[in-house]
């Protein structure tokens, strides 16, 4: 299996532009996460997706965020408009309706708005 | 206020010896807890996992323990390797679901 995929791998861009990053959760897993880490905050949880459905968006930090799912195979996180404080390495995971416990992560998207 | 604590400062340990790291909670009563690792420039790895029931849980020379009076976990890898360096992540299910809270997570040096 190929691992959950993310793109871009590294995303630069200025103040005030939209930003829109992308997971591929392994075939299979009904759950989808979306992760950022940054030095100060360590890694926290924006929202996570059962079966495609948002079930917790507690953790998204304001309304320039917003998070899809439109099917089981992909997932969009996007930012608009993009500040400097949003920068920071963004990780998709996800994990199976069994194992539900295990999350598989993404190698991220490290965000750079200038 | 709710926190998970793990050591801030890098652990540099020899190799062979026993690494021990520490991760302490308040204000949690997680189901499980949950070890993983992270290599710079990489997403974290899961480890091992235990149960708020279980006392010790063990996988070749990893063993992790959960004391929900103490509300810490105690990570120990035994006859560590260079090849151990790493950050190691500990994580709660603070929610319904799967929901995680991560620790800030500790480095770990193996010197040869």
């Amino acid at each position: 299996d190929a691992g959950v995929i993310q793109s871009p791998r590294h995303e630069v861009t200025e103040m005030g532009q939209e930003v829109t990053l992308r997971c591929k959760p392994i075939s299979g897993h009904d759950y989808l996460f979306w992760y950022r880490q940054t030095m100060m905050r360590g890694l926290e949880l924006l929202i996570y997706f059962n079966n495609n459905v948002p079930i917790d968006d507690s953790g998204m930090p304001e309304d320039r965020f917003s998070a899809k799912m439109p099917n089981a195979s992909f997932s969009t996180l996007k930012i608009q408009p993009s500040e400097p404080r949003d920068s920071a390495v963004y990780f998709c995971a996800s994990s199976t309706g069994t194992d539900q416990e295990t999350q598989y992560f993404g190698p991220g998207t490290r965000l750079l708005v200038l | 206020s709710q926190k998970i604590e793990q050591n801030s400062e890098a652990l540099n340990i020899q190799e062979g010896k026993t690494a021990t790291l520490t991760c302490n909670y308040t204000n949690y009563s997680p189901a499980y807890l949950q070890w993983y690792r992270q290599d710079p420039g990489r997403g974290p790895v899961f480890l091992l996992l235990i149960r708020e029931n279980e006392k010790e849980k063990r996988k070749e020379r990893l063993k992790v323990t959960f004391d929900t009076t103490l509300k810490q976990s105690l990570f120990h890898i035994t006859a560590s390797q260079p090849a151990d360096s790493a950050t190691y992540l500990c994580a709660l299910n603070t929610g319904g679901g799967n929901k995680l809270t991560f620790g800030t997570g500790t480095q770990l040096k193996v010197e040869l």
